[in-house]
């Protein structure tokens, strides 16, 4: 696609409920990260994607937290068990592999809300 | 690990003055990447401006431009003859290819410009 498009835009949940977020990267960048930003805060990296494999998960916050990519396409990030400190923002950013000091490419993001 | 610092986490300025936002890093690593990056309300992170290191000139794009320290690890951004869209949080952000291949963001500073 043009551009990386992330759904669901906005999510409402209820406190220990699963949610799926989704990614769908630019065509051809082949690397794919998620990061989460927190009501005024800056962006805490959580999971990184080189085709289907994920090299970095050090930013995962807790074993709640899963991520998986797919035809070096789609990502999901999964959140089990929702908790009230989850509501934040989630970006996600896609990139050339051989280019990722070009900068990466974000979406909108999902803002999740846990009630 | 590599930290990205904004100590200015609110700034104002009036239309058609100059801004200069302030940031900071620490690394031991001497090729790498520098990156500023808009979020507007839209939540989407645009790449404003990006420096390599290695290079002594300053970027500029259009009414942006930074100026660039190495040995005092500083990278500030200025933005020309402001415009009321450029009201946005802005973050600083680096890269280091052959580390841990994942932008590193400082908080954020916040722009208000004024009509």
């Amino acid at each position: 696609g043009a551009g990386v498009s992330q759904s669901p835009s906005n999510k409402v949940t209820e406190k220990g409920k699963d949610v799926e977020l989704r990614c769908d990267p630019i065509s051809g960048h082949t690397a794919l990260y998620w990061y989460r930003q927190r009501l005024g805060q800056g962006l805490e990296f959580l999971i990184y994607f080189q085709g289907n494999s994920a090299p970095d998960k050090s930013g995962l916050p807790s074993d709640r937290f899963s991520a998986e990519r797919t035809g070096e396409s789609v990502s999901t990030l999964t959140i089990q068990r929702t908790q009230q400190e989850d509501s934040a923002v989630y970006l996600c950013a896609s990139s050339f592999w051989d280019r990722p000091n070009y900068g990466y490419t974000f979406g909108s993001g999902t803002r999740l809300t846990v009630v | 690990a590599q930290t990205v610092t904004q100590s200015q986490p609110e700034m104002s300025v009036q239309e058609a003055e100059t801004v200069t936002l302030s940031c900071t890093y620490d690394t031991s690593e001497s090729d790498y990447y520098l990156f500023w990056y808009k979020q507007p309300p839209s939540r989407q992170m645009i790449l404003v401006i990006r420096q390599e290191a290695y290079k002594q000139q300053n970027a500029t794009e259009n009414r942006f431009s930074v100026n660039f320290q190495k040995a005092a690890k500083s990278f500030s951004l200025k933005i020309s003859d402001s415009q009321l869209g450029d009201a946005a949080m802005y973050f600083c952000a680096f890269f280091y290819q052959g580390g841990s291949e994942k932008l590193v963001f400082g908080k954020g500073t916040k722009l208000t410009v004024n009509p």
